[in-house]
């Protein structure tokens, strides 16, 4: 049973446009969101997090958005640089339970200059 | 860097044997995470350990264990392998109260069992 789902493997977008990575969750419980960005032979360093309390979080290009109603979140990367070419997880958990991390299988993010 | 280490990188071992992967923390870390990334697959959490003490597990084998030794360094011990458990895995750490703390993840360990 895939809690955290996003539906799209792979994502292409012109250097200096806006990026939109989506995902979405099935378990109500999660009240905690994180995206996480991954290149090739590294771990996933941390990008951004969004508290269920919140709707929105920026940080610099990076902005997420949380819809509660709709279990439905998105990352927001602009302008999109090359060095935004990455695999892109978006993760979350529950403060009710322990603080494991339930993963997306990711999306992997092309910038074309 | 994130300030996670693991080692090996890399290892290659056959069917039926058993591996030991180690895991360093972060400076002041206190919880340690163990995740496998099979090919194309998000990641899946194993175990957690804090300050020594197994705190939480998740989808790990029987023929998996852990443990954090005092010096909260972690060992994802990996016995009677199969071509199956050929996968990555990572270790992250966080400083482990029940906060919203983010876990920041090693670079791996990439196993490949023949």
């Amino acid at each position: 049973d895939q809690q955290v789902k996003q539906n799209s493997p792979s994502l292409s977008v012109q250097e200096g446009r806006i990026s939109i990575l989506n995902c979405d969750y099935t378990n109500s419980m999660f009240d905690y969101f994180l995206w996480y960005k991954k290149y090739p032979a590294e771990g996933p360093t941390f990008l951004i997090s969004i508290s269920s309390i919140k709707d929105k979080n920026e940080d610099g290009r990076f902005t997420v958005f949380l819809n509660k109603s709709a279990k439905h979140l998105s990352l927001h990367i602009v302008p999109s640089q090359p060095g935004d070419s990455a695999v892109y997880f978006c993760a979350a958990k529950s403060n009710f339970g322990n603080e494991k991390l339930t993963f997306g299988t990711g999306t992997r993010l092309t910038i074309i200059p | 860097d994130s300030g996670v280490t693991q080692t090996p990188k890399h290892l290659i071992t056959a069917t039926g044997q058993r591996v030991t992967l180690r895991c360093s923390p972060r400076s002041g870390d206190l919880s340690v995470y163990w995740y496998q990334q099979s090919l194309d697959q998000g990641l899946q959490f194993l175990i957690q350990y804090y300050n020594g003490e197994e705190r939480a597990k998740g989808n790990i084998l029987e023929r998996f264990s852990a443990q954090q030794f005092p010096d909260l360094h972690s060992e994802l011990n990996l016995s009677s392998l199969e071509l199956g458990d050929s996968a990555l895995y990572f270790c992250a750490s966080s400083v482990g109260t029940r906060d919203n703390s983010e876990q920041y993840f090693g670079p791996g360990t990439r196993l490949t069992v023949t």
